[in-house]
């Protein structure tokens, strides 16, 4: 049965204070693992897909990281509008279709 | 363009009675899936629809049931509601079954409180 674990639950970060985030995975063959941002009250946001160990991508003050039993979504210079559940999601090699086994998310507080 | 839609947003059913969902995708798409959120379980899986039929279905009971119609249009319906299905239920939509990148798009919920 495929896993995913994120860890810290919350993270309480001053804006400017760098910090990573950790998704910790099981899955029998990755096929890919995704990061989704969550604000209250919205549905999750896609952010990146990662296919294989190594693989980095970036998007502004963000940037994740993939090896073959965990994920690191890297904060730069956070800004309070980066305040979010930041849910990591991962699909089985085989997995017909979007079903995906997420995390069950840190919730990211940048203050001013 | 328009985002995934939600009806209703908010909601408030008794236990025993039943509840129906509704989600429409991204003009386009024709994948949808449904995702039940709690606090303590994080995003679960219950079912995916494309081109009206059903092609995955989560650990949930029979309780809880969906169908897509020829406009790509879902819903889902849970009978015999218990406090536990109290829950954010959030739909997806991607553009084919089989995404390259995995992205969905998802709606922003619905919030169902069972009492």
């Amino acid at each position: 049965e495929d896993q995913v674990t994120q860890s810290p639950e919350a993270l309480r970060l001053q804006e400017g204070e760098s910090s990573s985030l950790n998704c910790s995975y099981t899955v029998s063959g990755l096929r890919g693992l995704f990061w989704y941002r969550q604000d209250p009250g919205k549905g999750p946001e896609f952010l990146f897909t990662l296919y294989s160990a190594g693989e980095e991508k970036e998007k502004e003050r963000l940037k994740a990281t993939l090896t073959k039993k965990e994920s690191f979504l890297h904060i730069t210079a956070p800004k309070p509008e980066d305040s979010a559940t930041y849910l990591c999601a991962v699909q089985a090699r085989g997995t017909s279709g979007s079903r995906l086994t997420f995390g069950e998310g840190t919730q990211l507080t940048v203050n001013p | 363009k328009a985002g995934v839609t939600q009806t209703p947003r908010y909601l408030i059913k008794t236990r025993g009675q039943q509840v129906t969902l509704s989600c429409s995708p991204i003009s386009g798409h024709r994948s949808v899936s449904w995702y039940q959120q709690t606090p303590g379980q994080g995003l679960q899986f219950l079912f995916e629809y494309f081109s009206e039929t059903q092609r995955n279905k989560g650990n949930f009971p029979g309780r809880f049931s969906g169908r897509q119609f020829s406009n790509s249009r879902s819903e889902m319906n849970v009978s015999t509601l218990e406090l536990g299905d109290s829950a954010l239920y959030l739909c997806a939509s991607s553009l084919v079954f089989v995404s390259n990148t995995g992205e969905l798009f998802f709606g922003e919920g619905s919030r169902l409180t069972v009492l």
